[in-house]
């Protein structure tokens, strides 16, 4: 089906253990973007990028690492997680600048 | 330091008036704005958007407008409807010095639509 898919949709590791969270769109849209979802604190973005091989830091990108070899996939690794980790995850993509299309959301919990 | 800035966590109006959701950033350099409704356990989804160069963009019961100069926009919805009843973001485009975009959101404000 066409859109863009979030795996795993939950998760539960425990501290210190690396997680990788997968993002897959299929519209060909050029942006991708990692948002993290708090209470208080919204939407908050991690990494995003313009374009494979083309990546960016955004507001809290401190211990995650992300890569982007092909359009279509924008995967996000914690190496170390911690507890601050846990979250809501969100991907999105658009095609330059305009409407956002978001993923359904990835729940992680460290313990 | 946030960009941008949603005051109220949250709202609730009676069934059949106007919910007004406001938003405000301090980079004047943004220069696209958005805004996306959140039910829980489901992704955002995107309302209603506005360009720097208008002052108000409207879309069925849903209005958005800009005031520049007061780096401020606020989201309009009449009549507000139960299902209205959501958390509303507001977001701004910022390009960078190498040309490409990204999108900074607000904290979201808790709308809740009494019947």
């Amino acid at each position: 089906d066409a859109g863009i898919t979030q795996s795993p949709r939950y998760k539960i590791t425990e501290t210190g253990r690396q997680v990788t969270l997968m993002c897959h769109q299929t519209w060909s849209h050029s942006y991708m973007f990692w948002y993290r979802q708090d209470l208080g604190h919204g939407l908050r973005l991690i990494y995003y990028s313009a374009a494979a091989d083309i990546t960016d830091k955004g507001e809290v990108p401190d211990g995650y690492v992300v890569s982007r070899s092909k359009t279509e996939n924008f995967p996000l690794t914690l190496e170390s997680a911690t507890r601050s980790q846990t979250s809501v995850y969100f991907c999105a993509s658009s095609d330059v600048v305009g409407e956002l299309f978001f993923g359904e959301g990835s729940r992680l919990t460290v313990l | 330091d946030q960009q941008v800035k949603q005051n109220s966590p949250s709202l609730s109006v009676q069934e059949g008036r106007i919910s007004i959701l406001n938003c405000d950033y301090t980079n004047s350099m943004f220069d696209y704005f958005l805004w996306y409704k959140k039910y829980p356990a489901e992704g955002p989804t995107f309302l209603i958007s506005i360009s720097s160069i208008k002052d108000k963009n409207e879309d069925g019961r849903f209005t958005v407008f800009l005031n520049k100069s007061a780096k401020h926009l606020s989201l309009h919805i009449v009549p507000s409807q139960p299902g209205d009843s959501a958390v509303y973001f507001c977001a701004a485009s910022d390009e960078n010095t190498s040309g490409t975009y990204k999108y900074i959101f607000g904290t979201g404000t808790r709308l809740k639509v009494l019947a």
